[in-house]
């Protein structure tokens, strides 16, 4: 695609509940990237990946988040156990070698 | 590793006044530097980046950020803010060559009439 998509744009969800938010970043972009945005706030970083070498995982606030990333394309964030400080909105950013970002649309999460 | 400072965290300038906008950058050698613009409700946009050669860069939407090596700044300029300029902007700064991006925490523009 032209740009980085993500799935899906909103998502509410019950407390206690599993959710998976999805990411396609610009093909051939190697380095991905995934940020939480809450109302007001700016950017956390929370994971980053490069290519194959081992994800940046520091900015994960608890073990309830986890992010893979399959082929070196795709990316799926995962947050186990949703709490309600949890909603936000999720951004994914692909990039090139000189560093530019490509943002996503981003996902929306309600957590009630 | 790099680290990115955004002072002002809200800055609130008259709509035809001029504006400038903090960026100040920890790292050993020279980076790449970007400014993005998050307008209200919008994804963000690239304004303007810097990687090497002239110092002062020309960006969309009248903005100009300038590479202050000596101070470790890329601060953004405009001569005369619309009040569609208000929004939140971002400072950026990568080693380049796929490494890890750091952001800075932002600065909320406000324009009054």
């Amino acid at each position: 695609g032209a740009g980085v998509s993500q799935s899906p744009s909103n998502k509410v969800t019950e407390k206690g509940k599993d959710v998976e938010l999805r990411c396609d970043p610009i093909s051939g972009h190697t380095a991905l990237y995934w940020y939480r945005q809450s109302l007001g706030q700016g950017l956390e970083f929370l994971i980053y990946f490069q290519g194959n070498s081992a994800p940046d995982k520091s900015g994960l606030p608890s073990d309830r988040f986890s992010a893979e990333r399959t082929g070196g394309s795709v990316s799926t964030l995962t947050i186990q156990r949703t709490q309600q400080e949890d909603s936000a909105v999720y951004l994914c950013a692909s990039s090139s070698q000189e560093g530019r970002q490509f943002f996503g649309p981003g996902t929306r999460l309600t957590v009630l | 590793a790099q680290s990115v400072t955004q002072p002002d965290i809200h800055i609130t300038v008259s709509e035809g006044a001029s504006l400038e906008l903090r960026c100040n950058y920890s790292y050993g050698a020279t980076p790449y530097l970007f400014w993005y613009v998050q307008s209200p409700g919008q994804g963000l946009q690239l304004l303007l980046k810097y990687f090497s050669g002239d110092t002062l860069v020309q960006g969309i939407k009248g903005f100009e950020a300038e590479f202050k090596r000596s101070q470790s700044s890329f601060n953004l300029r405009k001569p005369s803010v619309h009040w569609s300029d208000a929004a939140e902007y971002f400072c950026a700064v990568t080693p380049g060559g796929y490494q890890k991006v750091t952001f800075g925490t932002g600065t909320k523009l406000q324009v009054i009439p």
